[in-house]
């Protein structure tokens, strides 16, 4: 099973919105309504911020939505702040052995 | 609210065994289910297999050969053993949950502090 694919990175000005795709396949990403994201500081455990495509964890800020066209899933990240500066990984839940996969992943730079 | 807390050996030779324990505090462990994931240094995130409540597992076909994953229900723990380890074995170790009180879902939701583990001779 390969890993979605994520940009490299992305960045933006605060205040500014910046949108991280992740792009997998009909066996992945686009068969299954089970994207989630997650944020990950360095030396950091990763944290849920959106799960089964748009779903928002309690406490996670509403500037984090999430949404999927087809075989890509997005996070958005509206009125960009500093503390958003971090890794991004999506992931999908694929009913094969293995059971889940990981986006490359996209480091976010708030300029 | 869950909280995890994970540990075990940091350092290990090529061709032993990983072994982790995750101790679950909170929650509700007769009916949640978890994760181990690893990390290596500098790279992404790689899902190793998943166990459910009552001792149900799943693995990542890379590691079919080499992983179990077990519960001790008696003492709220999850552990990991990794067979035959190699250099590119060398990361951090994560225990993770999917559930937060009544909600379970197909993500990661609570997660341990993560272990380092090198693999070295």
């Amino acid at each position: 099973q390969s890993a979605l694919t994520q940009p490299a990175s992305v960045s933006g000005s605060p205040g500014q919105s910046i949108t991280i795709s992740c792009t997998g396949t009909s066996s992945d990403v686009g068969g299954y309504n089970y994207v989630s994201w997650y944020q990950q500081h360095p030396g950091k455990a990763p944290k849920v911020m959106i799960y089964h495509v748009s779903n928002r964890p309690s406490g996670v800020s509403n500037r984090f939505s999430g949404s999927k066209s087809g075989n890509t899933a997005s996070l958005t990240i509206s009125g960009l702040q500093a503390e958003d500066e971090a890794d991004y990984y999506c992931s999908s839940y694929i009913t094969a052995s293995t059971l889940y996969v990981f986006g490359t992943g996209t480091k976010v730079t708030v300029l | 609210q869950e909280q995890l807390q994970q540990w075990g050996a940091g350092l290990l030779k090529p061709s032993e065994t990983l072994s982790l324990t995750c101790a679950v505090h909170g929650g509700s462990f007769s009916a949640y289910w978890w994760s181990w994931i690893r990390q290596p240094p500098g790279k992404g995130l790689e899902w190793i297999g998943q166990i459910d409540h009552s001792g149900g597992t799943s693995y990542n076909a890379s590691f079919q050969s080499r992983v179990t994953i077990s519960l001790d229900t008696s003492k709220n723990q999850l552990s990991l053993k990794l067979n035959s380890v190699i250099a590119a074995d060398t990361a951090v170790y994560y225990c993770a949950s999917h559930c937060s009180g009544t909600n379970c879902y197909y993500g990661f939701d609570t997660w341990g502090q993560g272990t380092m583990v090198s693999v070295s001779s």
